[in-house]
């Protein structure tokens, strides 16, 4: 089973409008880690948010905010307030369990934010 | 700049030569992960570095990649006799504390083999 399953290949926004990316995982192990990157076309990963599989409140950075929902296994990205600049690929990820190595991603979502 | 840097930006190569792409971490961070990303797809872990430890090799895909680290800083990802599906990105990412921390990417090597 994939770790990571984000569902939306791509997506479309009004500038200034909210956008929900979503993002599932699948882990056993009580411990883990969530991160959304932003790829845009010059290639590089900018981090943009964590959530701990620990933490009791949903993680916000910014126009960033992790909807966190342990029960359903989902982490789902919103951006309020879009902007042109959001044009990018959106990547999930997920470390599991304490002292893990890696992160595994999903294959992203491309947004489009549209003027 | 203080991010990760990541030399050269693109490499064209043909079939059967041997490449070497560089990552230049954060300075401080201790650990450091190379990852792999296959066009359209998301990133494949590859291998990672803490400190003096034993490098965690087994994202590795053939015994063609290996990868290095000297003196805590600096790495050397090496493909011996690059094969057409070894065309991708290769993204260095560095961290405070393995495991516990963010990781920062750099900007890729965009390899190319003909």
């Amino acid at each position: 089973a994939q770790k990571i399953t984000q569902t939306q290949p791509g997506m479309f926004v009004q500038e200034k409008e909210a956008v929900t990316l979503d993002c599932t995982y699948d882990t056993s192990d009580p411990s883990y880690g969530l991160f959304w990157y932003k790829q845009p076309s010059s290639g590089e990963m900018i981090f943009l948010i964590y959530q701990g599989s620990y933490d009791q409140q949903n993680a916000t950075e910014g126009r960033y905010s992790l909807n966190f929902q342990k029960a359903r296994k989902s982490a789902n990205l919103v951006i309020s307030a879009s902007q042109l600049g959001d044009s990018a690929m959106y990547f999930c990820a997920m470390r599991e369990g304490r002292g893990a190595n890696n992160l595994f991603f999903g294959t992203g979502t491309r947004l489009t934010v549209i003027p | 700049g203080a991010g990760v840097s990541q030399s050269p930006s693109n490499k064209v190569t043909e079939k059967g030569k041997d490449v070497e792409l560089r990552c230049d971490p954060i300075s401080g961070h201790t650990a450091l992960y190379w990852y792999r990303q296959s066009l359209g797809q998301g990133l494949e872990f590859l291998i990672y570095f803490q400190g003096n430890s034993a490098p965690d090799k087994s994202g590795l895909p053939s015994d063609r990649f290996s990868a290095e680290r000297t003196g805590g800083s600096v790495s050397t990802l090496t493909i011996q006799r690059t094969q057409q599906e070894d065309s991708a990105v290769y993204l260095c990412a560095s961290s405070s504390l393995a495991g516990q921390d963010t990781q920062y990417f750099g900007p890729g090597t965009r390899l190319t083999v003909l």
